[in-house]
């Protein structure tokens, strides 16, 4: 079963540009999460879908992030437009959710640089 | 959700037992423990959880005083691919509540 991917692993663009990471979560998870890592800080929750709503987007650090998931399926983050201080790792990662539900699965991550 | 609080940094050797212990004097009474562990590179991956006394699985080991205060995440006979950083976290079942990383503890494995 293909884990939690993706796209791009890393990008690199000038301040004021646009970039647009995406998710693709385990078949069937309704829980999405986006997180990320700035440097030499601690990872960081950014927001939280289920299905196709925003459960929780309490972590977005301004108006520049705009994150959509079409249909409950992928989703996207947005930055735009797009800070020096927004380099990181951003991570995204996905449950299935339920009563049982232990753990969530991480993608690799995205690294973002922005010069 | 509670904080967390653990050791910045261990070494071992390869074939010893490593015990990362995790203070969390605040937790709730319906937080779990989960610990994971984040390669370079990767993202976390989930370890083991639990929520009292003892959980073992394939991987790892956690103990869990009476008083919850505290865990212990045990790694029996570490190998060099163990090298990585591992997280303590304190909160809800994982799949319900977004999960709130400390600093870690990186652990270096030599031969």
């Amino acid at each position: 079963e293909a884990g939690v991917t993706q796209f791009p692993s890393h990008s690199v663009i000038e301040k004021g540009q646009t970039v647009t990471l995406r998710c693709d979560p385990i078949s069937g998870h309704d829980n999405l999460y986006w997180y990320r890592r700035v440097m030499g800080k601690e990872i960081k929750f950014l927001l939280h879908f289920v299905k196709e709503s925003k459960q929780d987007e309490s972590g977005m650090p301004n108006n520049r992030f705009l994150a959509e998931r079409t249909g409950g399926t992928y989703s996207t983050l947005k930055v735009q437009p797009a800070e020096l201080e927004d380099s990181g790792v951003y991570f995204c990662a996905s449950s299935q959710g339920g009563p049982r539900e232990t753990e969530a699965f991480f993608g690799q991550g995205t690294r973002l640089t922005v010069v | 959700l509670a904080k967390t609080t653990q050791p910045i940094s261990m070494d071992s050797y390869e074939g010893q037992e490593v015990n990362i212990t995790c203070s969390h004097n605040n937790i709730a009474t319906n937080d779990y423990i989960t610990w994971y562990q984040q390669f370079p590179s990767q993202g976390p991956r989930f370890i083991i959880q639990g929520y009292k006394t003892k959980v073992t699985n394939e991987v790892a080991s956690l103990f869990i005083p009476a008083d919850r205060k505290s865990s212990t995440l045990s790694l029996p006979r570490v190998s060099l691919s163990d090298t990585a950083v591992y997280y303590c976290l304190v909160g809800g079942i994982a799949g319900f509540q977004k999960l709130v990383f400390g600093t870690g503890t990186r652990l270096l494995v030599s031969p």
